[in-house]
């Protein structure tokens, strides 16, 4: 059974840089026809979608938080990761991890961490 | 690009069915099969319920269906039960500049 888990800091200070790891269990994140997402949802609010890194390396991101997101994979260790960079008070949001077919669904998500922005 | 647009809440009693409309445009909901909908109790992730409009993951209960005519998709479950209490979201492609966009968000109620 696939399994992600969300890791990294639960504190951000305003203007600096939001940084968080997906480990993936139960499978390989280089397994081909898969993506692998970042979405998050702030407290109270819905769900929106940040980007996604696919098996490739390719990397695609929503429009409107492009210039300031990276997605990463670390193939090795079986994970990828998020950098968000000058961060407001609202990027407080629970972040969560999915595996989801390019253009798709979502099938497989972590248990969110919550990212608090706040000096 | 805008979300989605869901009622925000819906309600029913056992047994009785409920749906939920999502609207979007011909750039998402119209314009791709590629809409999915997502159960949410609270405090937990999203779980996969319907995807490519009316097609269920292995698992999912049958009393949840899919539907899609023009810009809106509707998600029902019919023979509510109490576990059905949850928020459901739906999602749709929109196209490679945008790529994903999720509903507003519909709070279901079993009386």
């Amino acid at each position: 059974q696939l399994q992600l888990q969300e890791s990294g800091s639960g504190l951000v200070k305003p203007s600096q840089t939001l940084s968080l790891t997906c480990a993936v269990s139960g499978g390989s994140i280089s397994s081909g026809g898969y993506s692998w997402s970042w979405i998050r949802q702030p407290p109270g609010k819905g769900l929106e979608w940040i980007g996604y890194i696919y098996h490739s390396g390719s990397t695609y991101y929503n429009p409107s938080l492009k210039s300031r997101v990276t997605i990463s994979v670390d193939r090795s260790k079986n994970q990828f990761s998020l950098k968000l960079s000058s961060v407001t008070a609202a990027d407080t949001a629970v972040y969560y991890c999915a595996r989801g077919r390019p253009r798709n669904y979502f099938d497989y998500w972590g248990q969110g961490t919550l990212v608090t922005v706040s000096s | 690009q805008s979300a989605l647009t869901q009622p925000p809440s819906a309600s029913g009693s056992p047994g009785q069915s409920v749906t939920i409309s999502c609207t979007g445009t011909s750039s998402d909901v119209g314009g791709y099969n590629y809409v999915s909908w997502y159960q949410q109790h609270p405090g937990k992730a999203p779980k996969l319920m319907i995807y490519e409009v009316s097609k269920r993951p292995s698992g999912v209960p049958d009393r949840f269906s899919g539907s899609k005519s023009g810009n809106t998709a509707s998600l029902t479950v019919s023979g509510l039960q109490a576990e059905d209490e949850a928020d459901y979201y739906c999602s749709s492609y929109a196209g490679s500049n945008n790529f994903y966009v999720f509903g507003t968000g519909t709070k279901v109620t079993v009386l």
